[in-house]
């Protein structure tokens, strides 16, 4: 079955570097994702990974991928109270043509 | 083109009235998908349609939920007989699938709450 499995709250100080993790049960998930939701808003797409890649970079956004784990990470460098969020991973399904979401973490941003 | 938008943003209705949700998505999508989120959850997959096609339909979505698209552009969710169970926030994301890699964009959502 599909079921993706994430840590419910993160707080990190302004400055350093935030790691949010992700479990996921689907092993021929195809793409994996992340997300951002700000309060009473929808999800923005903030950077995916194909799932024969191990890593990939888009400014201050690191995504790793550890197959054999089933997990995901996102890091955030130097954090930004703007980055205060919920964020989602999210797992495309080998067999399906939908995206599988997380439960969110929660980052909390302490200027 | 200014992205996915939701009309209603906010509903709120008596238990036992019809509700109906519009989406109008990105232009070029051929993709558009419905989302239930509850507070303190991930979004939970609900249908979705490839143009006007209904392709694919949670065992969530109970008989009184029913969604169309009947042109493959904008589409509509209607909830029949609202229960207090419904209140959530509905979801639209639309897409345009590039080989294997479905990148959905969202919608602000409509926040429904059933009194």
């Amino acid at each position: 079955g599909e079921d993706v499995e994430q840590s419910l709250f993160l707080s990190v100080r302004e400055g350093d570097s935030s790691v949010i993790n992700c479990t996921y049960t689907d092993s021929s998930s195809t793409y994996l994702y992340w997300y951002k939701q700000e309060p009473g808003a929808g999800l923005q797409l903030l950077t995916y990974i194909f799932s024969n890649m191990d890593m990939k970079q888009d400014q201050r956004l690191t995504v790793l991928l550890n197959k054999k784990d089933k997990h995901l990470s996102l890091r955030i460098a130097d954090t930004q109270t703007g980055d205060s969020a919920i964020y989602f991973c999210a797992e495309l399904g080998g067999a399906t043509n939908k995206l599988i979401f997380g439960t969110g973490t929660l980052l909390a941003v302490q200027p | 083109d200014t992205g996915v938008s939701q009309d209603p943003r906010h509903k709120i209705t008596k238990r036992g009235q019809n509700v109906t949700f519009r989406c109008d998505p990105i232009s070029e999508h051929n993709r558009l998908y419905w989302y239930r989120q509850t507070l303190g959850q991930g979004p939970e997959f609900l249908t979705y349609f490839q143009n006007e096609a209904q392709l694919e339909k949670s065992r969530l979505l109970s008989d009184r939920f029913s969604a169309e698209r009947p042109k493959g552009s904008f589409s509509t969710l209607e909830i029949q007989r609202t229960e207090q169970g419904d209140s959530a926030m509905y979801l639209c994301a639309s897409s345009s699938r590039q080989g294997d890699n479905e990148k959905l964009f969202f919608g602000s959502g409509t926040q429904l709450s059933v009194l």
